[in-house]
């Protein structure tokens, strides 16, 4: 099972938007709507932030976003704050009854 | 509140085995699926395995599958990872996950326990 791909790098300007892509296949993103994100900070473990491409768990702010077409998912940070500096994850359910994620983008708030 | 712990983590020999155990609590450990991911050290996260919440169904990624082996005793609310053969590409940080309801979805991760594969 490959990697999902996701850009290496993002960044952006403290209130800008940012968006970050995830493509996988059709036996995984583009087969499912289970394409879960996570955010994790340097020595810290991942934090769920999306799931089931769109939702976001109790407690994540409304400016976290995610969408699907096809086999690319997105996942959009609007207003950014220098808390949501981060490493970025995707991850998605796949016809093997396993799980995939992405090789993680850096996000920088300039 | 939900807590993971992780714990077992170590510096083994190549071929050597190691026996993780993770210890959860703050919620109904016996209703839920459980995972393990790991981390290599500054790289991405890379699923490892997931038992269903009875234990009876286990999965593996093709990197392990054979060499590793996950359980659960719920009477002691713990989560087991059993490696075997370890090769230096298994160095990484292991985290014990928890499911939601939903088999699909991973919510909680404990902290990690690094394991070291060297000679």
């Amino acid at each position: 099972q490959s990697a999902l791909t996701q850009p290496a790098s993002v960044s952006g300007s403290p209130g800008q938007s940012i968006t970050i892509s995830c493509t996988g296949t059709n036996s995984d993103v583009g087969g499912y709507n289970y394409v879960s994100w996570y955010q994790q900070h340097p020595g810290k473990a991942p934090k769920l932030m999306i799931y089931d491409v769109s939702n976001r768990p109790s407690g994540v702010s409304n400016r976290f976003s995610g969408s699907k077409s096809g086999n690319t998912a997105s996942l959009t940070i609007s207003g950014l704050q220098a808390e949501d500096e981060a490493d970025y994850y995707c991850s998605s359910y796949t016809s093997s009854s396993t799980w995939v994620f992405g090789g993680g983008t850096k996000l920088t708030v300039l | 509140e939900v807590q993971l712990v992780e714990s077992g983590g170590g510096l083994v020999q190549p071929g050597g085995s190691l026996r993780l155990p993770c210890a959860a609590s703050g919620f109904s450990f016996s209703y839920y699926a459980m995972s393990w991911v790991r981390q290599a050290p500054g790289k991405g996260l890379e699923w490892v395995s997931a038992i269903s919440a009875s234990g009876g169904s286990t999965y593996y990624s093709d990197s392990v599958k054979g060499r590793f082996t996950i359980s659960r005793d719920n009477s002691k609310n713990t989560l087991y990872l059993q490696m075997n053969s370890l090769r230096a590409e298994d160095t990484a940080v292991y985290y014990c996950a928890k499911h939601t309801n939903s088999w699909t979805v991973i919510d909680y991760w404990g902290q990690g326990t690094l394991v070291t594969v060297s000679s």
